[in-house]
């Protein structure tokens, strides 16, 4: 159980393009959602905090207009990266926790490359 | 600031070595927990320590919670290859439900 499927797994985009990333709770409901980005043999960073009904905290630093959140039900959050660009580049995950576990179960990531 | 302070942040071992990697804070946790990652995957949850001086056992790791829940520790025994990944651990402050990381450790198991 406990299980959020991520889509797409791999996207390749142009420069000023937006790309938009799904994450779904298959078996539960999720209040909230986490979205992460995560460089190259690094630990997760995270960009924000999905809450389903409201807007969503962003972390200090990460640009509110530029990673779009929405989190429209209890099963789906999704991330919109407006215009993106080359340093956009980068593994995308979400994750939500899991009530029942302590414990947070993630997306199988994005990998999102802007060309 | 809040840190979690992971290391090694690489390992590279013979087969059937011992490892241990440790996490460690000065903020107190309501919980932790590790996860072990593959390349181009999401991470995946092992372990959750709730209780100060717990001790959790899967198979051949042994998780430790600090007694005053601010440490942990991840013990392998008899390393296989198949344990290469990177692993993490995250502590919970509670509440907001925000996970704190530790920078991970890049582990290699030589066969």
């Amino acid at each position: 159980g406990a299980v959020v499927s991520q889509h797409p797994s791999r996207v390749i985009c142009k420069s000023g393009t937006s790309v938009k990333i799904e994450c779904r709770s298959l078996d539960f409901q999720a209040t909230t959602m986490f979205w992460y980005r995560q460089f190259p043999k690094q630990s997760l960073m995270l960009m924000a905090t999905s809450n389903e009904g409201s807007k969503a905290t962003y972390e200090q630093g990460v640009e509110k207009d530029k990673f779009l959140i929405n989190h429209a039900s209890l099963t789906l959050s999704t991330l919109t990266v407006t215009s993106a660009h080359p340093e956009d580049s980068s593994f995308y995950i979400c994750s939500a926790r899991y009530l029942g576990d302590y414990g947070y179960t993630f997306g199988s990531g994005t990998r999102l490359t802007v060309v | 600031t809040q840190l979690l302070e992971q290391s090694p942040q690489f390992l590279s071992i013979q087969e059937g070595e011992n490892l241990t990697v440790y996490c460690n804070s000065s903020s107190v946790f309501s919980s932790l927990q590790w996860y072990r990652q593959e390349p181009g995957e999401g991470p995946v949850l092992l372990v959750t320590v709730v209780t100060g001086g717990e001790v959790k056992k899967l198979k051949r790791l042994t998780f430790q919670f600090g007694d005053a829940r601010k440490d942990s520790s991840l013990h392998i025994t008899a390393a296989q290859p198949g344990d290469t990944g990177l692993y993490l651990c995250a502590g919970a402050l509670g509440g907001n439900y925000q996970l704190i990381w530790g920078a991970g450790t890049k582990l290699i198991i030589k066969p």
